[in-house]
């Protein structure tokens, strides 16, 4: 069964932290997708990762890959508000299809 | 910047009832797809369109759900007799080649009373 698991699925933090959100996948793919959706929004992407190894950054963010541990990371450096949104972490798989884990609601507090 | 866009935002329907959620993908892109989103849960996987055909669809796509793309912008998906558990955030996304990203349209709300 494709499973694609996020910890933690809550996350309240202050501002200026520094916080990891993590994803394991089940599968042995090497195509791992980060999307940030606002409450009653759509999906946005933020990264995709297409190898081992892959780091990709924007911003406050950084996402890598590690595909022989099936492991994702979404990386939070100094917080703010803005950020506060529910991150999903997406794997694809043959046809392309993405399965996504139950996301993670960040919440970050001044 | 080029978007998908869906049609209606919102939609009301008694159980039984046919519905057409449209979309219109991103003009050069060649994948399409439909995700749902049950309210406060995790976005699944329907079904996937290329070439003018289903090229893989989830154990929730059964008979009562179709896709088509009808003319060479809109893309649709068809619930034949609603139940009151397809209530749900249906969205679109379209992709360029793979494995590209999937960008997703804004969604329509899908009320099923």
């Amino acid at each position: 069964e494709l499973k694609v698991e996020q910890n933690p699925l809550f996350l309240s933090m202050q501002e200026g932290k520094n916080y990891t959100i993590y994803c394991n996948y089940s599968t042995t793919s090497d195509r791992l997708y980060w999307y940030r959706q606002d409450p009653g929004k759509s999906l946005e992407s933020l990264f995709v990762l297409l190898s081992n190894g892959a780091v990709k950054q924007e911003g406050r963010l950084m996402a890598s890959l590690d595909t022989k541990a099936r492991l994702s990371t979404l990386h939070i450096t100094a917080a703010v508000h803005d950020l506060s949104a529910t991150y999903f972490c997406a794997e694809e798989t043959s046809g392309s299809r993405l399965t996504f884990g139950e996301g993670t609601q960040l919440t970050v507090n001044p | 910047e080029p978007e998908v866009t869906q049609t209606p935002s919102h939609q009301v329907t008694q159980m039984g009832q046919e519905v057409i959620l449209r979309c219109v993908p991103i003009s050069n892109h060649l994948y399409f797809y439909w995700y749902r989103q049950i309210l406060g849960q995790k976005v699944e996987f329907l079904v996937s369109f290329y070439n003018n055909e289903i090229s893989e669809k989830s154990e929730i796509f059964d008979d009562q759900f179709s896709v088509e793309r009808p003319d060479g912008s809109n893309f649709t998906l068809k619930i034949r007799s609603t139940k009151l558990e397809d209530s749900a955030m249906y969205f679109c996304a379209s992709g360029e080649l793979r494995p590209y990203e999937q960008y997703f349209g804004p969604g329509t709300r899908l009320t099923v009373t």
